[in-house]
């Protein structure tokens, strides 16, 4: 079993819906989560991190952590065709915050 | 500097060869990471630093990967000897703060390395 799992997608929702993207973990004492975009080529971004379990609003972006379930989402509300791009999860999973990766869900929204 | 800085953007290499990175953190930050991505999506954690000292090394490959972060010069990460496995991104994170929560990593531009 992977340590942080995603599906890879790609995920296509059209311009202006609700696009959901989850992520799960093994490590049930990870403390710190992390969304990450990348587009193509490029470097990835931070647009949104968590450490502790509800909701988490950031204009578009809603980060949600449920500890218990080891599971961690990203919703972003009225998605753009800008949007499409690769979403990475990634955990801090222990003392020395390095950052374990899934390997990605791939969003395309069509305009 | 405002922004995680990496040279060269690109490097290619032939098989045997030395390749060598750098990167320059994000001014202030005291903690530098360095991932390496393959195939598309994979990264794997290699070495992080706090300032000058290694914090944890257990990503790096032991025998051909070494990684440098002096005072007052870019941090390095060399690969000796390269192999076509080493055909990858290599990103550097820099992160203000490792206390708890304040660990939030902003990534560098990357180098694309290609061994032939």
């Amino acid at each position: 079993q992977k340590e942080v799992e995603q599906n890879s997608g790609p995920l296509s929702v059209p311009e202006g819906a609700i696009a959901s993207l989850n992520c799960t973990y093994s490590d049930r004492g990870s403390q710190s989560f992390f969304w990450y975009r990348q587009y193509s080529g490029k470097s990835p971004e931070l647009i949104m991190f968590i450490y502790s379990n509800g909701d988490k609003e950031d204009g578009r972006f809603t980060a949600q952590l449920n500890k218990a379930s080891q599971y961690v989402s990203l919703l972003i509300r009225d998605s753009q065709p800008s949007d499409s791009a690769t979403y990475l999860c990634a955990v801090n999973m222990d003392s020395s915050y390095k950052l374990i990766f899934g390997s990605g869900t791939r969003l395309l929204v069509r305009p | 500097g405002e922004e995680v800085a990496q040279t060269p953007k690109h490097l290619v290499r032939g098989e045997g060869q030395k390749a060598k990175l750098y990167c320059a953190p994000i001014k202030g930050h005291s903690y530098v990471f360095w991932y390496q991505q393959v195939l598309k999506n994979e990264f794997k954690f290699l070495i992080s630093f706090q300032n000058e000292n290694v914090f944890d090394e257990t990503g790096m490959p032991k025998e051909r990967f070494s990684a440098k972060c002096l005072p007052n010069s870019p941090c390095s990460l060399e690969i000796q000897a390269t192999k076509l496995e080493d055909s990858a991104v290599y990103f550097c994170a820099s992160s203000q703060l490792l206390s708890g929560r304040d660990n939030e990593q902003f990534f560098g531009p990357g180098t694309r390395l290609t061994v032939l």
